[in-house]
């Protein structure tokens, strides 16, 4: 089936330091997401992004985050700077439609930051 | 308060048994249900959903019931197979959004 791509799997970076998360949607999708899993917790909304836009954030989506999707390359979530607690499995999710239909997800980037 | 709990956090079942796989919310507004099934070192994958329309949805081995009065439903894994040893994840979203919240997930093993 349609397979969405996360480059790297993993990233270890010192506290401070910038990332960049990198996904690569299915190819005819519209509606992108992140979302963070911390280690034995349940996936939790980051932010999705439509037409060039944030669409809707959650609380976790803090100021240091950002996400873009220049030229319809990859859709990428950037922190800067990294904060110990944004240590995490990062997931990335594209659907064709909005609303209420199906994600398909990406494999993961897991980030330890230390 | 976490807005979506499934239950048990894990289950083992013989290969052939029904597995029951259970989750409540706490959001009226959610109205669109899927589960996902995820095996080590794979993404999620849909499994199956379900909208409030309907108390129920079949899937071949897989079904749906859903309780909107409770804010249950359930997924009810029939003639279990090892193949179906994964986590699965309950998640919800309200109307006319791509947010999903999901559970904490219940691992799922079937023994031969």
């Amino acid at each position: 089936g349609p397979k969405v791509l996360q480059i790297p799997s993993h990233q270890i970076i010192d506290m401070g330091q910038m990332v960049t998360l990198n996904c690569d949607p299915v190819s005819n999708h519209l509606y992108f997401y992140w979302y963070k899993q911390i280690l034995g917790q349940q996936m939790e909304f980051l932010v999705n992004f439509y037409n060039g836009k944030v669409m809707e954030k959650s609380k976790l989506f803090k100021d240091q985050f950002s996400v873009e999707r220049p030229d319809g390359s990859y859709f990428t979530l950037k922190i800067q700077p990294t904060a110990l607690e944004d240590s995490a499995v990062y997931f990335c999710a594209s659907s064709f439609w909005g609303g209420s239909y199906e994600q398909y997800f990406g494999p993961g980037t897991r980030l330890t930051v230390l | 308060q976490q807005q979506v709990r499934q239950s048990p956090q894990s289950l083992t079942v013989w290969e052939g048994e029904t597995a029951i796989l259970n989750c409540s919310y706490e959001d009226s507004t959610f109205d669109y249900f899927p589960w996902y099934w995820q095996f080590p070192r794979e993404s999620p994958a849909l499994l199956i959903a379900i909208r409030p329309v309907s108390n129920k949805k079949e899937d071949g081995r897989f079904t749906i019931f859903f309780n909107k009065r409770e804010k249950k439903l359930s997924l009810h894994i029939t003639d279990s197979q090892p193949g179906d040893s994964a986590t699965y994840f309950c998640a919800a979203s309200p109307t006319n959004t791509g947010k999903l919240t999901f559970g904490d997930g219940t691992v799922l093993t079937v023994k031969p």
